[in-house]
């Protein structure tokens, strides 16, 4: 297991509901990644945080908003999301941005009704 | 647009044979290159990188880069039956202080006993 790790692992949720999911890492890191994967696409990244500060959303739609407290937890809260938006969320963190190796934490498996 | 194409497989090989993966890019600006071995269900995991060409041996693994070519390949030597998995090919661009990793689609490997 890595030391990054993620909550819920399964989540199903309604389209006007509102949810969180969390990301947490103990490996020290200062960078922290959000990631959907979908079936039969390549890994998308969608937002990194670097010492905190957002440095890239990669065009995703406002229906997720990302958070991070501190350079160990990030959050991504969901609202009013689609059933295209179900796939698996990975969270990664790497030590500083331009390092080489991302860890990945186990991912939420997201089911949108 | 910056696309990293694998073949998603899958690929069968039998136990003890060597199993190749390849995988080629578009974006000559890119500099360093990733595998990542994903089981089903769980989170990937980093098994090579590599960054200068030819070929870099880690234990079983080989990965070979042709930066002519726009080409990384994969290499499995003496396949066991625990590496079936499906495998990624990521890349990322010189000079690029954000960590972006452009993932291919994963190839899906099976070695059957």
């Amino acid at each position: 297991e890595t030391g990054v790790t993620q909550t819920p692992r399964h989540l199903v949720m309604g389209m006007t509901n509102k949810k969180s999911l969390k990301c947490e890492q103990h490996l020290g890191h200062n960078a922290m990644y959000w990631y959907k994967q979908s079936a039969k696409k390549p890994l998308e990244l969608m937002f990194v945080y670097n010492f905190k500060e957002q440095t890239e959303n990669n065009s995703v739609p406002s229906r997720f908003s990302p958070e991070c407290p501190n350079s160990s937890h990030l959050f991504l809260h969901l609202h009013t999301l689609q059933p295209e938006d179900s796939a698996l969320y990975l969270c990664a963190s790497s030590l500083l941005t331009y390092t080489d190796t991302q860890y990945f934490g186990p991912g939420t498996r997201l089911t949108v009704l | 647009q910056k696309e990293v194409e694998q073949n998603s497989g899958p690929l069968s090989v039998p136990e003890g044979a060597i199993a190749s993966l390849n995988c080629t890019y578009s974006d000559r600006g890119s500099q360093s290159f990733f595998w990542y071995r994903q089981y089903s269900g769980k989170s990937p995991e980093l098994i090579m990188s590599i960054y200068s060409n030819g070929d870099k041996e880690d234990g079983r693994f080989t990965a070979q880069l042709n930066k002519a070519s726009q080409y990384v390949s994969l290499l499995i030597r003496d396949s066991q039956p625990s590496d079936s998995a499906t495998y990624l090919c990521a890349a990322r661009r010189r000079g690029s202080t954000l960590g972006r990793l452009y993932f291919g689609r994963g190839t899906q490997l099976t070695v059957w006993p």
